[in-house]
């Protein structure tokens, strides 16, 4: 199984502001995913992001909002941009197994917007 | 919008005692997993099940398919303190590997 580190694993902002959130991965992978967890609710997918290709967005999530770069197979960032208090969430990337199609997880960024 | 729904939404068992969650969704799947959740950190992968299967077992965990129903089932036997997490299954579909999680259970294993 890959290992994942998320950067940072906790952050209060202001409204208004942006802020970058980093995931790496110990090996090299196709796919990463980055997904958003509200207060008490379940997983929701917000894009898929390909290295060398734009990043594919879901229904609801746009480029402007949550633009993603994947410079590399090994690491890519998410930005939560011009922040309010409804973006407050856990943030979590994950990338693709090897063989069978299971993912594994980061440990979260939790992210809180005053 | 989540594919997936769980039901218990909640789940307060005691230590020794076996756990049965449900998951139902709602279009064809090409495999099913299941996840644990620990506070809130992020997700530890438990099990995959494949379409054309029906039953997987792996330690304390057993999981069952009927795609016929569109529902699952984890099996937690002899429940420890430490299962205490929300437990979700997620639906992957078509080609792509993206994953459509279910609304999750969360569990509590007490003394």
């Amino acid at each position: 199984s890959a290992v994942i580190s998320q950067k940072p694993s906790r952050d209060i902002c202001q409204r208004g502001t942006s802020l970058t959130i980093q995931c790496q991965v110990d090996s090299q992978v196709t796919m990463m995913f980055w997904y958003r967890q509200q207060p008490g609710q379940s997983l929701t997918l917000i894009a898929t992001a390909n290295q060398g290709s734009e990043a594919t967005y879901e229904s609801g999530f746009v480029i402007d909002k949550f633009p993603i770069s994947r410079p590399n197979l090994t690491f890519s960032t998410l930005t939560v941009s011009n922040m309010s208090p409804e973006d407050s969430s856990i943030y979590l990337c994950s990338v693709d197994g090897t063989y069978h199609n299971e993912q594994f997880f980061g440990p979260g960024t939790r992210l809180t917007v005053l | 919008s989540q594919q997936g729904e769980e039901d218990p939404q909640a789940l307060s068992i005691q230590e020794g005692e076996n756990a049965t969650m449900n998951c139902s969704y709602k279009t064809s799947i090409n495999n099913l997993q299941w996840y644990r959740q620990n506070s809130g950190r992020g997700l530890v992968h438990l099990i995959l099940i494949r379409s054309n299967e029906r039953e997987k077992h792996s330690g304390r965990l057993r999981v069952t398919l009927d795609t016929s129903k569109k529902s699952s089932s984890l099996l937690i036997t002899a429940s420890r303190a430490a299962d205490t997490a929300s437990y979700f299954c997620a639906t992957a579909t078509g080609t792509a590997s993206k994953l459509t999680f279910g609304t999750g259970t969360r569990l509590q294993v007490t003394l």
